[in-house]
């Protein structure tokens, strides 16, 4: 069961565009909607998060879209780099952040 | 500070061998978690820890099984491996309400 859909599964971006990539959920219990980014060969690591009570977060290149009444959130990276190619996962946690479940990720790789 | 550890970074085991992976964190973090990932289905939870001592089941528990005698160890035991466990697994923690830091893996294949 995939409380959180994530699209696409993968995008091919050039460099210097905007790479988008949407999430959406269905339990409005989360509290709390984090993105990970992932290297090959390492764990995710966290990029940028945000909470329910704010519409948008941003910091440097990267954005946080949130529309709670529609649920879904949407992460944009501008200027996108070659380094920013990974794996990004969209995820949402509740009951204190103890579980959070992830969408299915999407494979980020950005054309020089 | 090495964060969070887990070993061995590769397995292979034949079908209905048995093994322990291993995750130890080194932040005092109350909260640890078992993930598998597989391609096209992101990261699943396994079994989570909210403390020594107590252990509950995530989305995909079977198969799996967990306990939690200190703060810094949790670690993963498969009983009978089965070829549908091939996976890369990740061993995580957190304060709670924080972002989850994440070991760097342990790739199993069982054949």
């Amino acid at each position: 069961q995939q409380q959180v859909k994530q699209s696409p599964q993968s995008l091919i971006v050039q460099k210097g565009g905007i790479s988008i990539i949407n999430c959406a959920y269905e339990n409005t219990a989360f509290d709390y909607f984090p993105w990970y980014q992932q290297f090959p060969g390492k764990g995710p690591a966290l990029l940028i998060a945000i909470r329910p009570d704010v519409s948008e977060k941003k910091e440097g290149r990267f954005t946080i879209s949130f529309n709670k009444s529609a649920k879904q959130f949407s992460l944009h990276i501008m200027d996108s780099q070659p380094g920013d190619s990974a794996t990004y996962f969209c995820a949402a946690s509740w009951s204190g952040g103890f579980k959070t479940i992830f969408g299915a990720g999407t494979r980020l790789f950005v054309k020089a | 500070n090495a964060g969070v550890t887990q070993t061995p970074k590769f397995q292979v085991l034949k079908t209905g061998q048995s093994m322990t992976l291993q995750c130890a964190q080194d932040m005092n973090h109350e909260y640890m978690s078992w993930y598998r990932q597989d391609p096209g289905m992101g990261l699943r939870l396994i079994h989570y820890s909210v403390g020594a001592g107590i252990t509950d089941q995530g989305e995909v528990p079977n198969g799996y099984n967990v306990s939690r005698s200190t703060t810094e160890d949790f670690p993963l035991r498969l009983l009978s491996a089965a070829p549908s466990q091939t996976s890369v697994y990740f061993c995580a923690s957190s304060t709670g309400r924080s972002p989850l830091h994440f070991g760097n893996g342990t790739r199993l294949t069982v054949t």
